[in-house]
C-alpha cells in the first residue's frame, strides 16, 4: 500500500496569499496516478486535479499542481475566501487506492 | 452527474447493512465505481472498487471479508453490503464515479454520502 503524508496539518493565511500543499508518498507513483481534492466543511469532496497538473472541468487557474516520484505539490497561488477547506492528495498508481490525511487552509 | 446514497443508520457491533447509490446523468455502465468513507472529525479512506461491467471488485485491508461491493447496471445502482459491523466502521459512506471502466483512477463526482454509525 502507498501511504501518502500530507504537510503542513493546518496552513494559517490571509486572502490573497499563496497557499502550498505537500504530498509524499512512501514509494514512487510512476505514472503521475496523483489526485488533489477540496472539502469544504459539511460538504462531500470536489476533484480539483488528477494526473499531477490537469485541472478538472470547471476549476479556476489559481490552482496549480506539480511534481513528481514521491513529492508532490498544490498550489493555490492567491487564495480567495471560498478556497479555505481541507485538500487531499489521492494516488491511484496501484489497485488499493489512498489518501493523504488532510490539510486545512484556514483563516489567519 | 448525480449519486445519491441511502440506507445508512444506527446498527449494532456484529450487525449488517446493505447502503445503495442511484445514479443518474452518465452512462452507468460504463464506468468504474466505487466507495470511499470518513469517519467522524477524520480524513477519507478508500473503501471498495468496482469494475464498470462489474466483474472486477477490490478492497481495503480493513473492510477484506465483511463487505461486498456490487451493481445492477439496469437499475444504475450501486451497492455495498457490510456485515460484522464493528464500531471502527462508523463512518459518512460516499459514493464516487470513476472516469473509467477501472477503478484505479481519480473520482471526479462524488455523492453527498450516507451515514452508518455502529453502535450498542
Amino acid at each position: 500500500e502507498i501511504v501518502l503524508t500530507q504537510s503542513p496539518g493546518t496552513l494559517s493565511l490571509s486572502p490573497g496569499e499563496r497557499a502550498t500543499v505537500s504530498c509524499r508518498a512512501s514509494q514512487s507513483i510512476k505514472r503521475n496516478s496523483l489526485a488533489w481534492y477540496q472539502q469544504k466543511f459539511g460538504q462531500a469532496p470536489r476533484l480539483l486535479i488528477y494526473d499531477v497538473s490537469t485541472r478538472a472541468a470547471g476549476i479556476p487557474d489559481r490552482f496549480s499542481g506539480s511534481g513528481s516520484g514521491t513529492d508532490f505539490t498544490l498550489t493555490i497561488s492567491r487564495l480567495e475566501p471560498e478556497d479555505f477547506a481541507v485538500y487531499y492528495c489521492q494516488q491511484y498508481d496501484s489497485i488499493v487506492l489512498t489518501f493523504g490525511g488532510g490539510t486545512k487552509v484556514e483563516f489567519k | 452527474v448525480y449519486l445519491l446514497e441511502s440506507g445508512g443508520s444506527l446498527v449494532q457491533p456484529g450487525g449488517s447493512l446493505r447502503l445503495s447509490c442511484v445514479a443518474s446523468g452518465f452512462t452507468f455502465s460504463s464506468y468504474a465505481m466505487t466507495w470511499v468513507r470518513q469517519a467522524p472529525g477524520k480524513g477519507l479512506e478508500w473503501v471498495a472498487g468496482i469494475t464498470a461491467s462489474g466483474s472486477g471488485t477490490y478492497y481495503a485491508d480493513s473492510v477484506h471479508g465483511r463487505f461486498t461491493v456490487s451493481r445492477d447496471n439496469s437499475q444504475t445502482t450501486l451497492y455495498l453490503q457490510m456485515k460484522n459491523l464493528r464500531a471502527e466502521d462508523t463512518a459518512l459512506y460516499y459514493c464516487a464515479k470513476i472516469p473509467d471502466n477501472n477503478w484505479y483512477f481519480w473520482l471526479d463526482h462524488w455523492g453527498q454520502g450516507t451515514l452508518v454509525t455502529v453502535s450498542s
